[in-house]
C-alpha cells in the first residue's frame, strides 16, 4: 500500500515562530487531507488539499502532487497550536494516515 | 449541530466481554467509518459505510462489527474483546467525496481492555 512519511516527528517553537511540516507519499493520490488533533484528543480537519494552495488564516498548505509531497504552513504560531498534525493521503477509495507530527508551542 | 457524537467517551473491558461503541451524526451524511489510533501508528480504518444497509471491510476489520439502520447512527460492536483491542476509537462522517471526503470527527472512546 501507499506509504505516507510526514516530518519532522517533533517540533518544539516559541509562540510567534514559524514553521513548516512535510509530508511524503509514495504514490499518485487523488486525495489529501490536514488533521490537527489537540492535546484533548480531538481531530479537527484543516485542508482538503489534494493539489494546489489554500489559506486559512494564519494555516496555509500547498500540495505539489507530481513531486509527491504537502506542506503545511503554521505563522505567527499560538500555544493554541500545540497537538499533532496528521496528514491522510487516498490514491483510490481509502485514507492512508501518517504518523504525525508533535507540535509543542511554548509561551 | 452536535456534529459527530460518540459514546462512551471512556470504557473498561475484561477479556472475552462484548460491548458497542455508539456514534451519531446530525448532519445528514452518506459516509461514515471507524478508525482506530493506536501510539505511533496514525489511524487505520475499521469498517466503513457509503449509505444505509451497505457496510463494508476496512484495513483492520477483524473482531469488529457493524450495521448501519439509518443515515445518522452507525455502532461499532466489539464481539469478544481482546487487550490487543486496546486503542482510541474515532468514528467519522463524510458529505461528499465518498469515505474519503472531508471528514469530520467524533471526540473519541478511549477503550482498555484488561
Amino acid at each position: 500500500g501507499i506509504q505516507v512519511e510526514q516530518s519532522p516527528p517533533d517540533l518544539i517553537l516559541q509562540e510567534g515562530a514559524n514553521s513548516t511540516l512535510r509530508c511524503n507519499f509514495s504514490d499518485s493520490v487523488n486525495n489529501l487531507q490536514w488533521f490537527h488533533q489537540n492535546p484533548w484528543g480531538q481531530l479537527i480537519n484543516l485542508f482538503y488539499i489534494p493539489s494546489g494552495t489554500k489559506q486559512n488564516g494564519r494555516l496555509s498548505a500547498t500540495t505539489v502532487a507530481t513531486e509527491r509531497y504537502s506542506l503545511l504552513y503554521i505563522s505567527s504560531s499560538q500555544t493554541t497550536d500545540s497537538g499533532v498534525y496528521f496528514c491522510a493521503v487516498a490514491p483510490g477509495s481509502r485514507l492512508t494516515f501518517g504518523e504525525g507530527t508533535q507540535l509543542t508551542v511554548n509561551p | 449541530n452536535a456534529g459527530v457524537t460518540q459514546t462512551p467517551k471512556f470504557q473498561v473491558l475484561k477479556t472475552g466481554q462484548s460491548m458497542t461503541l455508539q456514534c451519531a451524526q446530525d448532519m445528514n451524511h452518506e459516509y461514515m467509518s471507524w478508525y482506530r489510533q493506536d501510539p505511533g501508528m496514525g489511524l487505520r480504518l475499521i469498517h466503513y459505510s457509503v449509505g444505509a444497509g451497505i457496510t463494508d471491510q476496512g484495513e483492520v476489520p477483524n473482531g469488529y462489527n457493524v450495521s448501519r439502520s439509518t443515515t445518522e447512527d452507525f455502532p461499532l460492536r466489539l464481539l469478544s474483546a481482546a487487550p490487543s483491542q486496546t486503542s482510541v476509537y474515532f468514528c467519522a462522517s463524510s458529505s461528499t467525496g465518498g469515505i474519503t471526503g472531508e471528514l469530520f470527527f467524533g471526540e473519541g472512546s478511549r477503550l482498555t481492555v484488561l
